[in-house]
């Protein structure tokens, strides 16, 4: 069964920090990888979807590494801005297993930018 | 990227009543629409995974005659609350996909309280 783990569970920097946050999954037979931003109360941003033969993304201040052999994956935000708070989840796309094709979530990262 | 629309964003019902969700495709048609659960402060439950013209696969544990889903058309699926009760309450999100591995986009969630 796919385990997602992201690390650190919850991160305060002080704005303008660059800033690294985790994602690990134990079975590699994924489609791809997908890094959502989510407010509070709010529905899933996507921002990022990093294909299985890719090994990253970009978008702007945000970069998404993706080593799937390894079973991990890292957002990396550049200069963080107090806009920037919130929870960050990231999702796989199954590729096998009992969870074929459907997505299999960590339990987020919550970060806090403070100016 | 493409737009879902979650409707309504919260919703208060009375204990035995049913409630109608709808995710709609703004601007693509999906083939492949999904319903999840999030409990406060933990991630996404997958309920069910529907698909246009044919029955929604449930998850293990979800009850098939109180979470009924109908996916009628390619630009929109229903998730109906059936005799409601206070334990039901929950955010309900939906997300939707062009095809069965591409990126998932997220409606805004409906808040969902039962009295």
């Amino acid at each position: 069964k796919q385990e997602v783990t992201q690390i650190p569970a919850a991160l305060s920097v002080p704005e303008g920090e660059n800033l690294v946050l985790n994602c690990s999954f134990t079975d590699s037979a994924i489609y791809n990888l997908q890094w959502f931003r989510q407010d509070p109360g709010k529905g899933l941003t996507s921002l990022l979807l990093i294909q299985s033969s890719q090994r990253e993304q970009t978008s702007g201040r945000l970069n998404a590494s993706l080593d799937k052999s390894s079973g991990r994956s890292t957002l990396y935000i550049a200069a963080s801005q107090p806009g920037d708070s919130a929870t960050y989840l990231c999702a796989v796309r199954n590729a096998g297993g009992t969870s074929y094709g459907k997505l299999t979530f960590g339990q987020g990262t919550i970060l806090t930018v403070h100016p | 990227g493409a737009v879902v629309s979650q409707h309504p964003s919260w919703v208060i019902c009375k204990s035995g009543t049913s409630v109608k969700i709808e995710c709609r495709s703004l601007d693509f048609q999906a083939t492949t629409m999904f319903w999840y659960r999030q409990f406060p402060k933990q991630s996404l439950m997958l309920m069910a995974t529907s698909n246009e013209g044919s029955k929604a696969t449930y998850e293990q544990g979800v009850e098939k005659d109180k979470f009924l889903i109908n996916h009628a058309s390619l630009t929109l699926s229903t998730l109906t609350v059936t005799s409601a009760h206070p334990e039901d309450s929950s955010f309900y999100i939906c997300s939707a996909q062009k095809g069965t591995y591409t990126e998932a986009f997220f409606g805004q969630g409906t808040r969902l309280t039962v009295v």
